[in-house]
């Protein structure tokens, strides 16, 4: 089974706030990281967070990070029909490498 | 900088036969990982290299394996191919170090009939 769990999936209109959660197992991960990925194609770093900050903001996207939860999630302002994709969170194990642990992902349905 | 390329984007093979799948990283990047993401499983992780040594593995069996020559590019081989081995293959690549961010390929997708 996935160490790092996610829900399926989110709907949400057009201009409306999305948020997207996550659960880890890890508490090693220094850095936690949310990826996007697009119809038939590879995954595209949104954004992360290093395990002593409580929030990140970047542009529309908000981090939020819950360590003794081990809760994760992103909030997406305004969401826009481009934003539709399926959206990963990954965790960074410390002694594992470069490896990253994924979850299952969310599929966001971003209606107009 | 061009980001990470992978080649052949798809790939059709049969029962048996064995496959290899080619990712340049980003240039000055050290570290290259592999993936496989299914349906069934998600995204799983393969093996890691660096400065072509094999720097950590997932739970896969031997069929599959992997290499990285000294200018980076790495390449994976799966042997006697299963129906199960179809999936997008990914590969990321990092600088160095666990605080690089970690970049994706676009990924080469193979389907085994």
């Amino acid at each position: 089974g996935e160490d790092v769990e996610q829900s399926l999936f989110l709907s949400v209109r057009e201009g409306d706030s999305s948020v997207i959660n996550c659960t880890y197992t890890d508490s090693s991960s220094t850095y936690l990281y949310w990826y996007k990925q697009e119809p038939g194609a590879g995954l595209q770093l949104l954004t992360y967070i290093f395990s002593n900050m409580d929030m990140k903001q970047d542009q529309r996207l908000t981090v939020l990070l819950n360590k003794k939860d081990k809760h994760l999630s992103l909030r997406i302002a305004d969401t826009q029909t481009g934003d539709s994709a399926i959206y990963f969170c990954a965790e960074a194990p410390r002694n594992a490498g470069n490896m990253l642990t994924f979850g299952g992902g969310t599929r966001l349905m971003v209606k107009p | 900088k061009a980001g990470v390329t992978q080649t052949p984007r798809y790939l059709i093979k049969t029962r048996g036969q064995q496959v290899t799948l080619s990712c340049s990283p980003i240039s000055g990047h050290r570290s290259v990982s592999w993936y496989q993401q299914t349906p069934g499983q998600g995204l799983q992780f393969l093996f890691e290299y660096f400065s072509e040594t094999q720097r950590n593995k997932g739970n896969f069996p031997g069929r599959f394996s992997g290499r990285q020559f000294s200018n980076s590019r790495s390449e994976m081989n799966v042997s006697t191919l299963e129906l199960g081995d179809s999936a997008l293959y990914l590969c990321a690549s990092k600088e160095a170090g666990y605080t690089d961010t970690q970049y994706f390929g676009p990924g080469t997708r193979l389907t085994v009939l």
